[in-house]
């Protein structure tokens, strides 16, 4: 069975403070792990993907296998990062079956 | 490109009716997968078609239903609606559905049964 678990429900950090949202996934192979974000009145979208490695909006994340975690991290928050932020992984049957995290709610205050 | 489309965007049903949602991929993909979103199990995934086949399915119970046809559009149905089935269906299309594709999400459905 796959799960993906996102400790944090809030987070509220002042703008130029470091953001960092966790997320743990347990899963017997290799998976794609994923973050994508939703901004208000907006669509859920992709953010970043561990296979590629960028850095996207100045976000960054690290696949770790041994701690199985993928935690999403930003040395400088944004006001414009607020949003509600999903990690998400893919196993490695065929096709699109994505688990998802519950979600954490990224609030960067002024 | 136009974004991935649904309709219809609201609708309120009562318990025991049944419903059909549809769902327009971006032109092109043939990958089209459905999740229902609540506040109590967050996003949880229905099923996945490609080529008007079911490829993967979720452990929903058999009332929900769904199909693509040949241009792609796909549709989901529910059987015999519950309140607990009130929730923001969201589809979500790609290619082809391989890992290194992105899936753009659509705008979703909110059904409230009542």
């Amino acid at each position: 069975a796959q799960r993906v678990t996102q400790p944090e429900k809030l987070l509220s950090v002042f703008k130029g403070a470091p953001v960092e949202l966790k997320c743990n996934y347990s899963y017997s192979g290799s998976p794609e792990l994923f973050w994508y974000v939703q901004y208000s009145r907006q669509r859920l979208q992709l953010l970043l993907r561990h296979i590629s490695r960028e850095s996207i909006k100045g976000f960054t994340a690290d696949l770790n296998k041994g701690e199985t975690s993928f935690h999403l991290k930003k040395p400088f928050a944004q006001e414009e990062d607020s949003a509600m932020y999903y990690c998400a992984l893919r196993g490695q049957a065929a096709g699109n079956k994505l688990t998802f995290g519950g979600g954490t709610r990224v609030l960067v205050k002024p | 490109k136009a974004g991935v489309t649904q309709t219809p965007r609201y609708l309120i049903k009562t318990r025991g009716q049944q419903v059909t949602l549809s769902c327009s991929p971006i032109s092109g993909h043939r990958s089209v997968s459905w999740y229902q979103q609540t506040p109590g199990q967050g996003l949880q995934f229905l099923f996945e078609y490609f080529s008007e086949t079911q490829r993967n399915k979720g452990n929903f119970p058999g009332r929900f239903s769904g199909r693509q046809f040949s241009n792609s559009r796909s549709e989901m149905n529910v059987s015999t609606l519950e309140l607990g089935d009130s929730a923001l269906y969201l589809c979500a299309s790609s290619l082809a559905g391989l890992a290194v594709e992105t899936q753009y999400f659509g705008p979703g459905t909110r059904l409230l049964v009542l």
